[in-house]
């Protein structure tokens, strides 16, 4: 069965370093979300990627975070220089057209030291 | 604005029935899902319904939604030490052009031999 998939699982990064979180979202699949999750509390959305473009983002994501579908399989987010609040669980997903069912990568835990 | 909350922890015997609860706020039709995720899992759909039905039934998982006090339950039959996990409630309003999710907490279940 096709299945979202993100490397790495986990990063420790220091604090003002640039990462990249990847994503290989379903082959056919349209629509591109990245969520996190902080330790503890709720599942957040990030922001949704659409035609090669944001299309929805929350407040989260601020101009310190940036997306891109750098080719046709892979859709990264890039944290441009982390904080230490940046440390959580990243979760990328993705779904067909016609679908509202989003299906959901294993994470990248991001501790930012 | 839209808000999901869920209680945090569930303990049952195997066997007995759970009964997963879940409060939204958003007053537009929406889209209410449960995901289930098992440690250094991703997020896995096990059901949905629509905020215009009442109950939904797929095996051993029966979704009931009160539409008058925006209340969903997951209730498992006959549960498996194999359905400990985390579970997430999660809306999708239909007023969001992206159908971007709005996640609770989550409700640790454990189940106890």
């Amino acid at each position: 069965e096709p299945e979202v998939t993100q490397t790495p699982s986990h990063q420790v990064t220091q604090m003002g370093q640039e990462v990249i979180l990847r994503c290989v979202p379903i082959s056919n699949h349209l629509y591109f979300y990245w969520y996190r999750q902080i330790l503890g509390q709720k599942v957040e959305f990030l922001v949704s990627f659409y035609n090669n473009e944001i299309s929805e983002k929350s407040e989260i994501f601020d101009d310190q975070f940036s997306v891109e579908r750098p080719d046709g399989s892979n859709f990264t987010l890039k944290i441009r220089s982390t904080k230490l609040e940046d440390s959580a669980m990243y979760f990328c997903a993705s779904r067909v057209q016609g679908s509202y069912e989003q299906y959901f990568g294993p994470g990248t835990r991001l501790t930012v030291t | 604005g839209e808000d999901v909350e869920q209680s945090l922890f569930l303990s049952v015997r195997e066997g007995d029935s759970s009964v997963i609860n879940c409060t939204y706020t958003d007053s537009s039709s929406t889209y209410l899902y449960w995901y289930k995720q098992e440690p250094g899992a991703g997020l896995q759909l096990l059901t949905y319904i629509f905020s215009n039905m009442d109950m939904k039934q797929d095996q051993r998982l029966t979704v009931l939604l009160n539409k008058k006090d925006k209340h969903l339950s997951l209730r498992i039959a006959d549960t498996q030490t194999g359905d400990s996990a985390i579970y997430f409630c999660a809306e999708s309003p239909t007023t969001s052009g992206t159908y971007k999710y709005i996640f609770g907490t989550g409700t640790r279940l454990k189940v106890l031999a």
